[in-house]
């Protein structure tokens, strides 16, 4: 039972412009949602995060926004640079689970110069 | 750099035998968390502790345990290993054994176990 999808496994957009990763989740518990990036052969970077209470979390470039009668969150990424290139996970948790983490499959995202 | 320490980084072993995969969380940090990630799955939340104690279990095997030591540092043993077993070993720790905003998890670097 996947609870959290990412339901495209790829993403390429051109640099400057805006880059949408979407992530949909089934476990109405989840009350706490995290973005992470993952370059090949190192660990998943912390982005940004929100909270169930919240609609929308910013940080720089980085955009997140939740909506939970739709059980779907965003990450909007603007400008794009080619540095963004990375794999993005979608991640949430339940204050109930404590910090167990379930993570989508997540995205390749490519940002073409 | 996050701060998490995870050794070693690559290991290759056969299969019916046993390895310890070992995580220093970074500084201050009292909870230490253990995932997977095989190659046709996502990453998959193994285990938690806590200050020493667990608490959390996910999809853990019965031949995997893990335990956290006095200086915070944890180690994951895989036993009886068998080819499925090949993934990358991520370790994780947090300050606060809840996620929330503050409460940030890293990850460290993981460790390759290849199962021949």
């Amino acid at each position: 039972d996947q609870q959290v999808k990412q339901n495209s496994p790829s993403l390429s957009v051109q640099e400057g412009r805006i880059s949408i990763l979407n992530c949909d989740y089934t476990n109405s518990m989840f009350d706490y949602f995290l973005w992470y990036k993952k370059y090949p052969a190192e660990g998943p970077t912390f982005l940004i995060s929100i909270s169930s209470i919240k609609d929308k979390n910013e940080d720089g470039r980085f955009t997140v926004f939740l909506n939970k009668s739709a059980k779907h969150l965003s990450l909007h990424i603007v400008p794009s640079q080619p540095g963004d290139s990375a794999v993005y996970f979608c991640a949430a948790s339940a204050v109930t689970s404590g910090s167990r983490l379930t993570f989508g499959e997540g995205t390749q995202l490519t940002v073409n110069p | 750099d996050s701060g998490v320490t995870q050794t070693p980084k690559h290991l290759i072993t056969a299969t019916g035998q046993r390895v310890t995969l070992r995580c220093s969380p970074r500084s201050g940090d009292l909870s230490v968390y253990w995932y997977q990630q095989s190659l046709d799955q996502g990453l998959q939340f193994l285990i938690q502790y806590y200050n020493g104690e667990e608490r959390a279990k996910g999809n853990i095997l019965e031949r995997f345990s893990a335990q956290q030591f006095p200086d915070l540092h944890s180690e994951l043993n895989l036993s009886s290993l068998e080819l499925g077993d090949s993934a990358l070993y991520f370790c994780a720790s947090s300050v606060a054994p809840v996620a929330g905003t503050g409460n940030t998890i890293y990850f460290g670097e993981g460790s390759w176990l290849t199962v021949v």
